[in-house]
């Protein structure tokens, strides 16, 4: 099956500064990579998806680039703010009937004001 | 719309105790999935259902089972607590050609 190992497992950063996280994944078939932002206490929250027909995807402050070829996807967080403080999850969904999602370990992101 | 709906949000229950675990989404979502979240580890996959009458094993299923009489409901039962089901669990559905799921808000359990 599916197995995605996620880097690294804490990150802090001083606010404003940008924030990479790195995942790999197994399965060449998968073909959809969501991040989740999970706050303490709250269920996980999508903030960005890319699928495997495309390479980059930006929204505001948070960009995910994907590559194929080296079964890896980051995200990367620009000017962070004391409000990205959370953890990370990435995941990645196989091209089967089942579209279940296996997730990486989790990255606790602190923002130092 | 009130998304995936999970109860309880807390439960404490004895070793040997067995209980039921609520999902229930009005999104008419086909794919429901049960998932565990252990402290410093990402959620993992215990059961899953593409559709009403079908389900199916994930990572971590032993001792849990699960059923999808309805599109609406995937209720995840525990047979017989223990300690290691101690977990935070989240239900979440997904449509046909939607990608992101969504998640319940889930139920914190502790089995002492």
């Amino acid at each position: 099956g599916e197995n995605v190992e996620q880097h690294p497992s804490t990150l802090s950063v001083q606010e404003g500064d940008s924030a990479v996280i790195k995942c790999t994944y197994s399965d060449s078939a998968s073909n959809y990579f969501p991040w989740y932002k999970q706050e303490l206490g709250k269920r996980p929250q999508l903030i960005i998806d890319i699928r495997s027909n495309v390479g980059e995807k930006k929204d505001q402050r948070i960009a995910v680039t994907l590559n194929k070829t080296a079964k890896h996807f980051s995200l990367h967080i620009t000017e962070t703010q004391p409000e990205d403080s959370a953890v990370y999850f990435c995941a990645a969904v196989g091209n089967t009937g089942r579209r279940a999602l296996t997730f990486g370990s989790g990255t606790r992101l602190q923002v130092q004001p | 719309n009130a998304g995936v709906t999970q109860t309880p949000k807390f439960q404490v229950l004895k070793t040997g105790q067995s209980m039921t675990l609520q999902c229930a989404q009005d999104m008419n979502h086909e794919y429901m999935s049960w998932y565990r979240q252990d402290p410093g580890m990402g959620l993992r996959l215990i059961h899953y259902s593409v559709g009403a009458g079908i389900t199916d094993q994930g990572e971590v299923p032993n001792g849990y089972n699960v059923s999808r009489s309805t599109t609406e409901d995937f209720p995840l039962r525990l047979l017989s607590a223990a300690p290691s089901q101690t977990s935070v669990y989240f239900c979440a559905s997904i449509g046909t050609g939607i990608y992101g799921y969504t998640f319940g808000s889930g139920t914190r359990l502790t089995v002492v």
